[in-house]
């Protein structure tokens, strides 16, 4: 089982949907969590932390399930600019250091 | 704001050459990384280095090495290039190790 799950998509939505993205992670004792976005041919750029009592930026709300071992990433009121490749990335603690796992990412097209 | 600079954005080699790619961040940062990052397969850790001098072996080391004589400073060396090698290569740094990762633009190494 891979580290961390994605589902490679692509989502496709038209303008102001609204669209929710999981990214599992096989690990326990996983201790921090973020969500990435990366454009076509670009470098991934840090979208928003997640933390364990959730947490909103305007139109994205990130959530962390511990029980189920997943992150969720919700997009409200969809744009054009939001069509990107959004990335989990879990870290853990591995032989005394932090190592930090990506997910391959979940395309997302916003269309007209 | 924290830059993190590669030296180059495109960069062609033959195979057997030895390749050098730099990567330089200016928030004196003491965690730096390397990875590829290859279609269907996402960010695959290279190697890293949480101080001067130090590193690390990430998921994927073989057929490179790395250099951190400063602390603002991680290179990447292909020590022979191979056809196998062509990707995109990303630079990453960051203050502490579970804390968001800061990228540079990346460097899409083609050989051939």
């Amino acid at each position: 089982r891979k580290e961390v799950e994605q589902d490679p998509g692509p989502f496709n939505v038209p303008e102001g949907a609204t669209v929710a993205f999981n990214c599992t992670y096989s690990n326990s004792a996983s201790q921090s969590f973020f969500w990435y976005r990366q454009d076509c041919r670009k470098e991934p750029k840090l979208l928003m932390s997640v933390y364990s009592s959730g947490n909103e930026d305007g139109r994205f709300t990130a959530q962390l399930n511990r029980a189920s071992q997943y992150i969720s990433l919700l997009i409200r009121d969809s744009k054009l600019s939001d069509s990107a490749t959004y990335l989990c990335v879990v870290t853990l603690l591995n032989t005394g250091f932090q190592k930090l796992v990506f997910g391959t990412g979940t395309r997302l097209l916003v269309s007209p | 704001d924290v830059k993190v600079t590669q030296s180059s954005r495109y960069l062609v080699k033959r195979t057997g050459e030895k390749v050098f790619l730099e990567c330089v961040q200016d928030m004196d940062h003491e965690n730096m990384f390397w990875y590829r990052q290859d279609p269907g397969l996402g960010l695959r850790l290279i190697y890293f280095s949480y101080d001067v001098k130090m590193k690390e072996k990430g998921d994927i080391p073989e057929g490179y090495s790395v250099s951190r004589e400063k602390k603002e400073r991680f290179s990447l060396i292909l020590e022979s290039a191979s056809t196998n090698q062509t990707s995109m290569y990303l630079c990453a740094s960051t203050e502490q190790l579970n804390s968001p990762l800061h990228f540079g633009n990346g460097t899409r190494l083609t050989v051939t």
